[in-house]
């Protein structure tokens, strides 16, 4: 599969900002994902970014995307406890014979943050 | 409104049994996937189907079987557990280009 690599844990103090990032390998990616898992549960969508957009912002968060680089990073300004989860960078590859999207998962980053 | 439904959430089997882990989606979706989930390897990719009587291996297929009958079922079947396959299984399932939805979670203990 592709190289999707994130750090494993992060933690971050109530009301700071988190910076959550993830590199990938393949440049034919044609969007990049951001999963939240909380505890026990599966995986929520949280943000997305086409692949020829650099930055996207959603309320408390914030997609920045570097091409060149293969960077991808996910900010969450004012960060609460209720944030605390595993976050998962993902891509979509389009497969050469056209049967809809590869996703592949990086390790996901446990996000833990201190009252 | 269901989205994606796996059951059963949580299952204990001894070495050398078989199971089948059930998924299914109300949403239409042509495709459908599993994933396991293991500590420290992020989600990995075992069988996914695009459509109704097609699939196809993912990065980790060996000794997981499935099968799409219909659109909104995809079963995986472990025909004689072993203690690597204790993991957290996950069922996606997307339209052809678009975001994935996932089930719950299936917890899988193999002794």
């Amino acid at each position: 599969g592709e190289d999707v690599e994130q750090s494993l844990f992060l933690s971050v103090r109530e009301g700071d900002s988190s910076v959550i990032n993830c590199t990938y390998t393949d440049s034919s990616s044609t969007y990049l994902y951001w999963y939240k898992q909380e505890p026990g549960a599966g995986l929520q969508l949280l943000t997305y970014i086409f692949s020829n957009m650099d930055m996207k912002q959603d309320q408390r968060l914030t997609v920045l995307l570097n091409k060149k680089d293969k960077h991808l990073s996910l900010r969450i300004a004012d960060t609460q406890t209720g944030d605390s989860a595993i976050y998962f960078c993902a891509e979509s590859i389009p497969p050469p014979r056209n049967t809809g999207n590869q996703f592949y998962f990086g390790t996901g980053t446990s996000l833990t943050v201190i009252p | 409104n269901a989205g994606v439904t796996q059951t059963p959430k949580f299952q204990v089997l001894k070495t050398g049994q078989s199971m089948t882990l059930q998924c299914a989606q109300d949403m239409n979706h042509e495709y459908m996937s599993w994933y396991r989930q293991d500590p420290g390897m992020g989600l990995r990719l075992i069988h996914y189907s695009v459509g109704a009587g097609i699939t196809d291996q993912g990065e980790v297929p060996n000794g997981y079987n499935v099968s799409r009958s219909t659109t909104e079922d995809f079963p995986l079947r472990l025909l004689s557990a072993a203690p690597s396959q204790t993991s957290v299984y996950f069922c996606a399932s997307s339209p052809l280009f678009g975001e994935l939805f996932f089930g719950e979670g299936s917890r899988l203990t193999v002794l």
